[in-house]
Order: structure tokens, then C-alpha cells, then sequence
């Protein structure tokens, strides 16, 4: 079983904060996503990130893929009362030609007070 | 354009029951993968259609089984039923190219709710 383990796990900081959250296997991975779920909701995928050292924007947020492709952050600036939710990272790793699968992160709930 | 669509959306069973969920997948998708999340952690993997035949499996016993149909969605089918089955079941469909890295799209589950 290839884990993920994100932290912190829980994150509360006040609105105009910067914050890092990170994830983190021994295992390689093809690919790694990062998602936000809001309670009730499915998570919604935000970034997938494939070669090791990349780095991508999306407004305040950015992410980046470990050289090895074993380990993510993600980095929000400046957040929002709207960026509160769980944010999850999944490795992907496929199987010869037959299939992928996802492994999720525990997961990482923020609150951001306004 | 419709995005993945689950149903029942909540269901309470009993212990040693059956039951049996749906997903409609994303329009142009063909891959159905199913995640079981538990409260207070991440999903995980329970296995993965495409084709209707099941491509891939996590950790999870017989007593979990799939079905993928022509038109690409699918169900999932859990028989006797404990309470550690309780938990939020989510399926996201994909579109099977050349290679993978292709984003999944996540209904917004069934809760089930085992007494």
C-alpha cells in the first residue's frame, strides 16, 4: 500500500495568511493531484502536477512536485474565507497499461476566519 | 453538459443487507473508478471500470463487487453489510487516451449509513 501523508491536518488561520501544506510518500509517483472538498460535495480536482520539480499557479495558489516525484506542497497566499475546505493530494500509479489508481492523502481541513 | 451523477444521495441499511449504488459518469467519459471515504480521512480506492470490466482493485474484500454497463455507468454492490461500512461512497468517471494523467471528475457521493 503506498501512503500519503499530508500536514498539518488541521490548519485555522486568519484571513490575509499564507499557508503551506504539505505531502509526502516514499513511494513515486506517475502523477499527483491536489483536490478541495467542501462538506456534503465530491472533491473537485484543482492541479495535477506530472514531471518532478514542476511548478504551477492557479491565482493564490501554487504547487509544486518534488524533484523525485515522491512529494507535493501547496502554498496559498494571502487566503480567503472561501479557501476554507479539506484538501487532498492523490498520487497516481499505473499498472502496466491496464488501469491507474489514485492513492489519497489523510487530508488537510482548513478554516480561514475572517 | 451534465457532471458525474450518483444516486441514492443518503441510505441507511442494516447490518448482513445489500446494497447497490449508481453513478452516471461525465459526458465523454468511459472509466468509472469507486473510492470509499470514511469520516475524517481521504477516499480510498475500491477499484476501477473501464471497458466494463473491472481494470483495477484496492484493498477491499469480495464483498464489494462493480458492474459497468454499454453506456459507461456503473454500480457498485456491497453484500452483508457491517457497520464499518459506513462511510461516504464516491465514484469519478475519466476518459481512458493514450497514457493516463487524465483528470478524474468526482460525483457528490452516496452516505451510507449502516445500524
Amino acid at each position: 500500500t503506498q501512503l500519503l501523508e499530508q500536514s498539518p491536518q488541521f490548519l485555522s488561520i486568519q484571513e490575509g495568511e499564507n499557508l503551506t501544506v504539505y505531502c509526502n510518500s516514499s513511494s513515486v509517483f506517475s502523477s499527483l493531484q491536489w483536490y478541495r472538498q467542501e462538506p456534503g460535495e465530491g472533491p473537485v480536482l484543482l492541479v495535477t502536477v506530472v514531471t518532478g520539480g514542476e511548478v504551477k499557479k492557479l491565482k493564490r495558489l501554487t504547487f509544486q512536485f518534488g524533484d523525485a516525484r515522491k512529494d507535493s506542497s501547496l502554498h496559498i497566499t494571502a487566503a480567503q474565507p472561501g479557501d476554507t475546505g479539506l484538501y487532498l493530494c492523490a498520487g497516481e500509479d499505473i499498472w502496466a497499461n491496464t488501469g491507474n489508481q489514485f492513492y489519497f492523502g489523510t487530508g488537510t481541513s482548513l478554516t480561514v476566519i475572517p | 453538459d451534465a457532471g458525474v451523477t450518483q444516486s441514492p444521495t443518503h441510505l441507511i441499511k442494516t447490518r448482513g443487507q445489500q446494497v447497490t449504488l449508481r453513478c452516471s459518469p461525465k459526458s465523454g467519459h468511459d472509466t468509472v473508478s469507486w473510492y470509499q471515504q470514511a469520516l475524517g480521512q481521504g477516499p480510498q480506492f475500491i477499484f476501477q471500470y473501464y471497458e466494463e470490466e473491472e481494470r483495477q482493485r484496492g484493498n477491499f474484500p469480495d464483498r464489494f463487487s462493480g458492474h459497468q454497463f454499454p453506456n459507461y455507468s456503473s454500480e457498485l454492490n456491497v453484500n452483508a453489510l457491517l457497520l464499518g461500512d459506513s462511510a461516504l461512497y464516491l465514484c469519478a468517471s475519466s476518459r481512458r487516451l493514450q497514457g493516463f494523467n487524465q483528470p478524474q471528475h468526482f460525483g457528490d457521493g452516496t452516505r451510507l449509513s449502516i445500524l
